[in-house]
């Protein structure tokens, strides 16, 4: 079975300094992966996927990820963050067979992001 | 183009009443999720469609809870009777069907639902 790990339930980082959410994942292959944002009161929105090719993967609102099947690993990061990034992040790890479009999510990291 | 549209953003009712909620998918879309999100659980699936068929059910909680979607415009969540664990955010999701495999999901916004 699928699964994935976010090991820092909250980050905090200073408003303009470099970002990096962990996420790693169980799959017995080479998996489908995604990041979500999601901001209070709203739904998730898809900030990059990986699915194959280039493990480095760029993303919206300057956001980018790299894949590492050694790691078995699909880190989120950004080099200067903004106060409007503040917000619930969740790594997702679905499977590249059909039939089987389950999205498995992590328990989240809470970004705070201090003046 | 418009999102995944869910109906009612707030449910507030009473212990035992049946709750309905609602969901849009984004035109075009072959699959339907539903998700719910607590903090105790985080986001868990609960059913999801492909074509207006359940694929996947085995996220539902128990019988209290059943969806339906009688056409690819239109899904349905209830929950008959309702607890107050019910109480959480619930939401849909919508994803095309273009090769194999999963394909993004787009989220609504959610119904947040409150069962006193």
């Amino acid at each position: 079975a699928q699964s994935v790990t976010q090991p820092d339930i909250h980050i905090t980082v200073s408003e303009g300094a470099s970002l990096e959410l962990r996420c790693n994942y169980s799959y017995g292959a080479t998996p489908y992966l995604f990041w979500y944002v999601q901001s209070p009161g709203q739904g998730l929105q898809l900030l990059l996927k990986y699915f194959s090719g280039d493990t480095l993967v760029q993303g919206i609102k300057g956001f980018e990820a790299e894949f590492k099947r050694s790691q078995s690993s699909f880190n989120l990061r950004k080099p200067s963050v903004h106060w409007s990034d503040a917000a619930e992040y969740f790594c997702a790890v679905g499977s590249p067979n059909f039939g089987n479009e389950k999205l498995t999510f992590g328990t989240g990291t809470r970004l705070t992001i201090i003046p | 183009d418009a999102g995944v549209i869910q109906s009612p953003r707030h449910e507030v009712t009473e212990m035992g009443q049946e709750v309905t909620l609602r969901c849009k998918p984004i035109s075009g879309h072959d699959y339907l999720f539903w998700y719910r999100q607590t903090m105790m659980r985080g986001l868990e699936l609960l059913i999801y469609f492909n074509n207006n068929v359940p694929i996947d059910d085995s996220g539902m909680p128990e019988d209290r809870f059943s969806a339906k979607m009688p056409n690819a415009s239109f899904s349905t969540l209830k929950i008959q009777p309702s607890e107050p664990r019910d109480s959480a955010v619930y939401f849909c999701a919508s994803s095309p069907a273009v090769g194999q495999g999963n394909q993004p999901q787009h989220f609504g916004d959610g119904t947040r639902l409150s069962i006193l």
